[in-house]
């Protein structure tokens, strides 16, 4: 079963402009942490925010955690066309069990050129 | 520093038969973990090894199954194949703190994808 889900599903973008995709999750994590996958590859770790942190920022990317509603959300500014990829949210558990990382639905982002 | 390798890279099978897929992490990276990636289920969480036992495990039927090696790398094997196992299988590897817990990144092979035919 999937720990989070992400929103929209898919989004469609003109280059240059930002994305931003949220994630919800259910159950109180160590950490949360944001993935690229390119079309049937590898997923690539981005950024990682932990359970106390608020914003956490990375070159173009930006995310924020808000555990009391239990969501993220991973905004990408001024986008270009390689950020085209599916973006996953993932979670690590609090209580134990932290090394099963889960992941989210996912957003499946286009920038247009 | 090489990244995660995982072969082979393709392959095809039949219903009933069994495979078995490698995974070998990066070096010094002694938790690895398995995934299952289909367009309907998205990501599920297959299990994770460390110093050759299994910490976690998902929701699989016990078809699926695996184990982890001294020298950290590790195979997973499904037997009596169904088409539903057709999927992109990722693995995972990723660096423990002092404390044995987990650093939280995880490195990504890019994949084996089986399709059952």
């Amino acid at each position: 079963s999937q720990q989070g889900e992400e929103d929209p599903q898919a989004l469609s973008i003109q280059e240059g402009e930002n994305a931003t995709m949220n994630c919800s999750y259910k159950t109180s994590i160590n950490n949360l942490q944001w993935y690229r996958q390119n079309s049937g590859r590898g997923l690539v770790h981005l950024i990682l925010i932990r359970s106390n942190e608020r914003e956490k920022h990375s070159g173009r990317l930006r995310v924020t955690l808000d555990t009391s509603k239990k969501s993220s959300s991973l905004l990408i500014t001024a986008s270009r066309a390689a950020d085209t990829a599916s973006y996953f949210c993932a979670t690590a558990p609090r209580d134990g069990g932290y090394q099963k990382v889960t992941f989210g639905t996912g957003t499946k982002l286009q920038v247009i050129p | 520093k090489a990244g995660v390798t995982q072969t082979p890279r393709y392959l095809i099978k039949t219903r009933g038969q069994q495979v078995t897929l490698s995974c070998s992490p990066i070096s010094g990276h002694r938790s690895v973990s398995w995934y299952q990636q289909t367009p309907g289920q998205g990501l599920q969480f297959l299990f994770e090894y460390f110093s050759e036992t299994q910490r976690n495990k998902g929701n699989f039927p016990g078809r699926f199954s695996g184990r982890q090696f001294s020298n950290s790398r590790s195979e997973m094997n499904v037997s009596t194949l169904e088409l539903g196992d057709s999927a992109l299988y990722l693995c995972a590897s990723s660096w423990l703190l002092g404390t044995g817990k987990h650093s939280g990144e995880l490195f990504f092979g890019e994949g084996s994808r089986l399709t059952v035919l």
